[in-house]
């Protein structure tokens, strides 16, 4: 089935410092890719729509200065979280609708296996 | 969208079926009805979705009432590693994007 790589798993960075989380889709192309934030004992947050080609969209409440989203080919999608500070430090996940598992209508998502940041 | 609303906790013993329940009973007509996954530290995993009949495939079976108002994923012989937060997802047709609620945080033990 379709996979979707998600790197780095972990990353540890100073404060201040800025991180790049690389999403690609494998052996389909994803003209749109999902970036979702989850904090520790809750659900995921939808953090942008990532459009290749095109700006992303943002969530209301996203600061979309800081979290820098860039989808330069129909495989992959980056995350750069710019100036991390330790409020950053969260689980970054990305998602890409599967080519084949919807039915009619349907959209299914295939997601990364997640990047863990912590900012120090 | 429709809301849905699933127990927060449910615990079942391992071999046995596991039967989860959502409620969605502000359905539309052209909503879908999607189960994610998601183990410890992991991402999501998508399991099953439906519009009207019952699906089943290797993973589970959705099983959705006759009025679309609710619906139950079943995993017939649960695992250990079946343990993870289960999310019951309701979007329209055409649309990509799924937000996800709590979800049932499944606990399979021996």
């Amino acid at each position: 089935g379709a996979v979707v790589s998600q790197h780095p798993s972990r990353v540890i960075c100073k404060s201040g410092t800025s991180v790049k989380i690389e999403c690609r889709s494998l052996d389909f192309q994803a003209t749109t890719m999902f970036w979702y934030r989850q904090f520790p004992k809750q659900s995921l947050m939808l953090m942008a729509t990532s459009n290749e080609g095109s700006k992303a969209t943002y969530e209301q409440g996203v600061e979309k200065d800081k979290f820098l989203i860039n989808h330069a080919s129909l495989t992959l999608s980056t995350l750069t979280v710019t100036s991390a500070h330790p409020e950053d430090s969260s689980f970054y996940i990305c998602s890409a609708s599967s080519p084949g598992q919807g039915s009619s209508g349907a959209n299914v998502l295939t997601f990364g296996a997640g990047s863990r940041l912590t900012v120090l | 969208d429709a809301k849905t609303t699933q127990p927060p906790s449910m615990d079942c013993a391992e071999g046995r079926a596991a039967n989860l329940p959502c409620n969605h009973s502000t359905i539309s007509g052209n909503e879908y009805v999607y189960w994610y996954r998601q183990i410890h530290s992991q991402g999501p995993q998508y399991i099953i979705h439906g519009l009207k009949n019952n699906e089943t495939n290797e993973m589970a079976s959705l099983i959705i009432t006759e009025d679309r108002k609710s619906s139950t994923l079943i995993l017939p012989h649960a695992t250990l590693r079946d343990t993870a937060v289960y999310y019951c997802i309701v979007r329209p047709g055409g649309s990509y994007i799924p937000t996800f609620g709590r979800g049932t945080s499944l606990i399979v033990h021996p």
